[in-house]
């Protein structure tokens, strides 16, 4: 079974620039969230989609970013326009809701994103 | 305000020697779970305890976890320079329903040959 894939591995840009990263989650998880480590510090939560819906998206900075998850598969977060301090790992998890299960979450590898 | 917080936030030792991080947290868990980010790369689940668990055991990897401190541990046998990475906890907010995970500052462990 293949795992949580992203896309790209590392992007860099100019400040200013958009850069769309995405993220394939296990099929069949309708849970599908977004974090990033921003300068070597803690990881943070973005927001939390389930299945197409946005759960919860408290962690999301500001305006800035934009994610979506249409038809409920693949999402995206759109950095426009892309600030120094967005510099850091942005990682994709997925889990699937089971009654009784517990909350495991799968991790990508993550994207690099360096704004110069 | 942060779920977790770890102790230290750096660790240097040498290979061969063991690893002790900690971990404490703020509100009720239904599990803790540990997870591991090399340089550079993605983070990797480790190991999750559930909280009628005491203590549990994979490969190298020891965890505890006291529910009435509110803290947990995680211990390295015998490191090597390879388990050079940043070590993270992480508890959920809910159980049962998806919800995200709250990960400590997390400890630079550095493991010179």
């Amino acid at each position: 079974e293949a795992g949580v894939t992203q896309f790209p591995s590392h992007s860099v840009i100019e400040k200013g620039q958009t850069v769309t990263l995405r993220c394939d989650p296990i099929s069949g998880h309708d849970n599908l969230y977004w974090y990033r480590r921003v300068m070597g510090k803690e990881i943070k939560f973005l927001l939390h989609f389930v299945k197409e819906s946005k759960q919860d998206e408290s962690g999301m900075p500001n305006n800035r970013f934009l994610a979506e998850r249409t038809g409920g598969t693949y999402s995206t977060l759109k950095v426009q326009p892309a600030e120094l301090e967005d510099s850091g790992v942005y990682f994709c998890a997925s889990s699937q809701w089971l009654r009784g299960a517990l909350n495991e979450q799968f991790f990508g590898p993550g994207t690099r994103l360096t704004v110069l | 305000s942060q779920q977790g917080e770890e102790d230290p936030q750096a660790l240097s030792i040498q290979e061969g020697e063991n690893a002790t991080m900690n971990c404490s947290y703020k509100t009720s868990i239904n599990n803790l779970q540990w997870y591991r980010q090399n340089s550079g790369r993605g983070l990797v689940h480790l190991i999750l305890i559930r909280s009628n668990e005491r203590e549990k055991h994979s490969g190298r990897l020891r965890v505890t976890l006291d529910t009435s401190k509110k803290s947990s541990s995680l211990l390295i046998t015998a490191s090597r320079a390879a388990d050079t990475a940043s070590y993270f906890c992480a508890t959920p907010t809910r159980y049962n329903q998806g919800g995200k995970l709250i990960f400590g500052q997390g400890t630079e462990l550095s493991v010179k040959p």
